[in-house]
């Protein structure tokens, strides 16, 4: 596609619900970014791929966030056990190769009730 | 030390002035650094990449990198209302990891 899409850009879950977060990034592009973004910081980092493989996944906070990507363009993150403090918005970028200009979607606005 | 710092400001410049936006990085071996602009409730948007030392311009911006002493800054010529966004600062660790400081808030004033 033309730029990076995610899809849904918003969504509302009740605490303890299951979410996926869908990226689709730009045609060509290896590497896929996820972050975290909350109000007045930021972008966190949560985990990047190169290719279908997960290159980094330091940022990821805890179990209950898994990101896949399997077949190396289209990426999920999954939150399990949502809780309220996992309110924010969820950004994918995607780029080129490693260290080259990375690209936003628009993002995922969760919100956890 | 945060991997990347940038003072959250607000900075507040009035309009067709020089806005200097600043950014420091603990990684020495760093060697892609780009700075993004994001308007309230949107996405950031990249708008210039550097990887030389030196000065890049890319018209009214002008991004400079000093990776000696580890700083990159970005200067906003003939400043004007629309640039009033949150200026972040990011770059690519020797990990291959893209890192963002928390972003500085400017407000071009008419």
């Amino acid at each position: 596609g033309a730029g990076v899409s995610q899809t849904p850009s918003n969504k509302v879950t009740e605490k303890g619900k299951y979410v996926e977060l869908r990226c689709d990034p730009i045609s060509g592009h290896t590497a896929l970014y996820w972050y975290r973004q909350s109000l007045g910081q930021g972008p966190e980092f949560l985990i990047y791929f190169q290719g279908t493989g997960a290159a980094d996944d330091s940022g990821l906070p805890n179990d209950r966030f898994f990101a896949v990507r399997p077949e190396g363009s289209v990426s999920t993150l999954k939150i399990q056990r949502t809780e309220r403090g996992d309110s924010a918005v969820y950004l994918c970028a995607s780029s080129f190769k490693r260290e080259t200009e990375a690209f936003f979607g628009q993002g995922t606005r969760l919100t956890v009730v | 030390q945060k991997e990347v710092e940038q003072n959250s400001g607000p900075l507040s410049v009035p309009e067709g002035a020089i806005a200097s936006l600043n950014c420091t990085y603990s990684d020495r071996g760093s060697q892609s650094f780009f700075w993004y602009r994001q308007y309230s409730g949107k996405s950031p948007e990249l708008i210039m990449s550097i990887y030389s030392n030196g000065d890049k311009e890319d018209g009214r911006f002008t991004a400079q990198l000093n990776k000696a002493s580890q700083y990159v800054s970005l200067l906003i010529r003939d400043s004007q209302p629309s640039d009033s966004a949150t200026y972040l600062c990011a770059l690519y660790n020797q990990g291959g990891k893209l890192i963002f400081g928390q972003g500085t808030e400017l407000s071009v004033k008419p």
